[in-house]
């Protein structure tokens, strides 16, 4: 298994455009998380996805924001309207929890992608 | 509310010194895990360790080690004769073990970047 891989790397898009970053996580991963990092700050969690339900998601994500997870495999993650302020790194990560549809074993390590950058212009 | 603090900012050392990445964590939960995570140039996270808070041994692994005081509530990260390799920006982070509404959601310190000149 080649680990979690995010298309695209880069993405630089103008002020209002919506954009959309997808994320492969490791096949046998049930979690899914999204994660924003701004320059010298730590990762910033946005939502989580449970096989292709969506449990919990931040504050931070805005109504602008939408992830989504079908199939419980890929997951994808539209930002409409962008805004300058929209401009970070999105990573994504993967677990593997006790059992399928299991909701144990939350300290499992998370294994992340290699992050999609946005810049909006 | 949870929080890690990571007060270091920014470290240089020399190679082949020691040094002490500290981590404080502030959580109301008695069930938690603690991760140390390092983010090298080329952007990707990676794992390094994982401890439960019901286990406050100390861990080595090669030249790194991990100091756990539930006490303090840290835990701090030692690499025993730096090298330039080791130079990365390191995340010190905390999840709630299971249950509730977090999910395992894991909540990051600043980062302390970490830089030894040859």
């Amino acid at each position: 298994d080649t680990g979690v891989s995010q298309d695209p790397r880069h993405k630089i898009t103008k002020r209002g455009q919506n954009v959309t970053f997808r994320c492969d996580p490791i096949s046998e991963h049930n979690r899914l998380y999204w994660y924003r990092q701004t320059l010298g700050q730590g990762p910033e969690f946005l939502t989580y996805f449970q096989n292709e339900a969506q449990l919990e998601k931040s504050r931070l994500l805005s109504d602008r924001f939408s992830a989504e997870r079908p199939k419980g495999s890929f997951s994808t993650l539209e930002i409409q309207r962008t805004e300058q302020g929209d401009s970070a790194m999105y990573l994504c990560a993967s677990s593997l929890g006790f059992a399928s549809g299991s909701l144990g074993s939350f300290g499992n390590e998370q294994f992340f992608g290699p992050g999609t950058r946005l810049t909006v212009l | 509310a949870q929080k890690v603090t990571q007060a270091q900012t920014e470290i240089s050392v020399v190679e082949k010194e020691d040094v002490t990445l500290d981590c404080v964590y502030e959580t109301r939960d008695t069930t938690y895990y603690l991760f140390w995570y390092k983010q090298p140039p080329s952007g990707e996270l990676v794992f390094l360790i994982r401890r439960n808070s019901f286990d406050e041994q100390n861990e080595i692994s090669g030249r790194y080690s991990w100091n756990f005081q539930k006490s303090t509530s840290s835990f701090n990260f030692t690499i025993t004769a730096s090298q330039v390799v080791d130079s990365a920006v390191y995340f010190c982070a905390l999840s709630e073990a299971g249950g509730g509404t977090s999910y395992g959601k894991l909540t990051f310190g600043q980062g302390t970047i970490l830089t030894v000149h040859p």
